[in-house]
């Protein structure tokens, strides 16, 4: 079965500082990868996909970048981060068939809760 | 463009009571269409889908059917339990799904069931 991996949990960083939050899958081989962006009361906002290594699209233009370096391998950098920069991160993964209704389901980690101070 | 809609909550029920979590879309299409559950502290799990127009998704002793005459995808359960208690969020996949088409979400109903 396929499992997806986030870390940190948890991360307080002050203003300015540089970020890296990584994300890995297990168990399936070229997903596509997406990172989130869940901010205290509001619906998540999509950041960036990946459809294979080195592959990033960016949805939402900021101070955030990704990196797709390993087939399931995802991150998630900042080098400066800003007080707007905080919130729950999630990262996703789907089959790698585009357009297909086997791609369309989306799987979720566990999330890095990220606050700038 | 596409979009959800989601009754707002927080709704609020004693353990046993019937759930009803109101969702609609607007779309192109026949879209697939989904449930997904925060727990606190956690990332969001997949409750269940429905990929055309009259499926039941059900999982847990959720469900939810499509209906593109209504344009709706309602959650319900039977019986609510304490451990019921958490964040739902309705969502969909645009009919043209290529890699790396966003899910579009509504904006969660906080769900809170006390014994």
């Amino acid at each position: 079965s396929q499992t997806i991996h986030q870390w940190p949990a948890t991360l307080v960083q002050p203003v300015g500082s540089p970020l890296s939050l990584e994300c890995t899958v297990e168990g399936t081989s070229n997903p596509n990868l997406y990172w989130y962006r869940q901010a205290a009361g509001r619906g998540l906002q999509l950041l960036f996909y990946s459809v294979g290594i080195g592959q990033i699209s960016s949805e939402v233009p900021q101070n955030l970048s990704a990196s797709r370096p390993q087939d399931r391998q995802f991150i998630l950098s900042s080098k400066k981060l800003l007080l707007s920069d905080s919130g729950f991160y999630l990262c996703a993964w789907s089959l790698g068939t585009s357009g297909t209704r086997r791609s369309d389901t989306q799987y979720f980690g566990p999330g890095t809760r990220l606050t700038v101070l | 463009g596409d979009s959800v809609t989601q009754m707002e909550g927080p709704v609020t029920l004693s353990e046993e009571a019937f759930l009803t979590i109101n969702c609609t879309y607007t779309a192109t299409g026949y879209p697939s269409l989904f449930w997904y559950v925060q727990y606190p502290g956690e990332g969001l799990q997949l409750l269940l889908k429905a990929t055309k127009a009259d499926d039941k998704g059900s999982n847990k002793g959720f469900e939810a059917t499509y209906r593109k005459e209504t344009t709706s995808f309602h959650l319900e359960k039977g019986s609510v339990q304490v451990s019921d208690s958490a964040v739902y969020f309705c969502a969909l996949s645009p009919l043209a799904n290529q890699a790396g088409t966003a899910l579009i979400f509504g904006k969660g109903t906080t769900l809170s069931v006390s014994s």
